[in-house]
């Protein structure tokens, strides 16, 4: 079965550094979307993503944040200038749009992000 | 404003007890509402859905429009049910604050 595959599955950065998450969303899937978890807490929506353009962003997302599908199959999160509250588990999830309502949202395994 | 509300933040029952996570929503439209469980140390699965009315590993869910509810039930928990369980409302999955059930034995 075609999973949403995340890397790197761990990274630990130092306050301040500039990160990277990927992802490579399930192949004939058309949105695509980044939650947060920080550890005891919600799974929070960050952003989704279709047609090469943000479609939805949650306050959560300010400019320390971006999306960017460089080529067919990468999806990617980079977080600017990090800082402590940004340890948490990342998650990449993808979904076909198709079936009009209750389309189905495929989650990856998550990034856990430590910054020290 | 979408919102989803679960007010149990634990739950705790006796294998083969009835189980009922509860799951409200506000949305203004009609509603897409699903649950999502997450196994220790795995991702996040979809369970079930409410437009397909289906029942996954013994679960059901029934949309409450009078009520604005989703509750999740089992007639008989197992072991292997403990889990975060999450609802999720509308395409966006906007994520209720999860529930972490515990099924003793």
């Amino acid at each position: 079965e075609p999973e949403v595959t995340q890397t790197p599955s761990h990274q630990v950065t130092q306050m301040g550094q500039e990160v990277i998450l990927r992802c490579v969303p399930i192949s004939n899937h058309l949105y695509f979307y980044w939650y947060r978890q920080i550890l005891g807490q919600k799974v929070e929506f960050l952003v989704s993503f279709y047609n090469n353009e943000i479609s939805e962003k949650s306050e959560i997302f300010d400019d320390q944040f971006s999306v960017e599908r460089p080529d067919g199959s990468n999806f990617t999160l980079k977080i600017r200038s990090t800082k402590l509250e940004d340890s948490a588990m990342y998650f990449c999830a993808s979904s076909d749009g198709t079936g009009g309502p209750g389309n189905t949202i495929y989650f990856g395994e998550g990034s856990w992000l430590t910054v020290v | 404003a979408q919102r989803v509300t679960q007010p149990e933040k634990l739950l705790s029952v006796f294998k083969g007890a009835p189980v009922e996570l509860k799951c409200n929503y506000s949305y203004s439209g009609s509603p897409e509402l699903f649950w999502y469980v997450q196994y220790s140390r795995q991702r996040l699965q979809l369970l079930l859905r409410h437009i397909s009315r289906e029942s996954i590993k013994g679960f059901t869910a029934d949309l409450n429009k009078g009520e604005t509810s989703f509750h999740l039930k089992k007639p008989f928990a197992q072991e292997e049910d403990s889990a975060m369980y999450y609802c999720a409302l509308s395409v966006c999955m906007r994520f209720g604050a999860g529930t972490r059930l515990t099924v003793k034995p």
